[in-house]
């Protein structure tokens, strides 16, 4: 099984400031990562699909970045809504994993 | 509009039996792999099971291998999720979801719950 893990566990930046979030396999995934956010009693949100690629309906400040082992989820400008844990998540083997998320707070 | 919609949680007592199912639209169900994903309280979410457009390749995480059953009626456009000898730690909300090009989740239910208790 691929272990992902996600750092920091809890990241706490002001509106306007840049985010960047970790992702880390225990083996390589290629570029089949996605980045999901979900926000309080509300299902998991598709922001990102192979590694890179915004899904639809995306705003343009969060991006993808990274291949193999080593993945990057960044937020170029905190807006209020982005409030929310954020996972990644692979399928480059069998089982699916995700990581344990990361929360993301707003001072 | 593309939608999912899950359905049969509810409360159940440990070693009981519980299906769920998630209704889809908008989309050509037979076409694409589905997948259930849960969240438990206070936990981050864990894959479940996944099954192919035909049905005839399934998935399981280990911590459901031999209690949990996929399923899908591409007649009925509906996906199941048969779950038996439920223990407390199946405690969740369980999400079915859609895979974009059996990798990713890009259409997601809002999810049903499902309480283990005595």
């Amino acid at each position: 099984e691929i272990v992902l893990t996600q750092s920091p566990a809890t990241l706490s930046l002001s509106p306007g400031e840049r985010a960047t979030l970790s992702c880390r396999a225990s083996q390589s995934v290629s570029s089949y990562l996605a980045w999901y956010q979900q926000k309080p009693g509300q299902a998991p949100r598709l922001l990102i699909y192979d590694a890179s690629n915004r899904a639809t309906g995306i705003p343009a400040r969060f991006s993808g970045s990274g291949s193999g082992t080593d993945f990057t989820l960044t937020i170029s400008s905190l807006e209020p809504e982005d409030i929310a844990v954020y996972y990644c998540q692979q399928r480059s083997n069998w089982p699916i994993t995700f990581g344990q998320g990361t929360r993301l707070e707003i001072k | 509009e593309v939608q999912l919609v899950e359905s049969g949680g509810g409360l159940v007592q440990p070693g009981g039996s519980l299906r769920l199912s998630c209704a889809a639209s908008g989309f050509t169900f037979s076409s694409y792999a589905m997948s259930w994903v849960r969240l438990a309280p206070g936990k981050g979410l864990e894959w479940v099971s996944a099954i192919s457009g035909t049905g005839g390749s399934t998935y399981y995480a280990d911590s459901v291998k031999g209690r949990f059953t996929i399923s899908r009626d591409n007649s009925k456009n509906t996906l199941y999720l048969q779950m038996n000898s439920l223990r407390a730690e199946d405690t969740a909300v369980y999400y079915c979801a859609k895979l974009l090009l059996f990798i990713s989740m890009d259409v997601w239910g809002k999810g049903t719950t499902v309480t283990v208790s005595s």
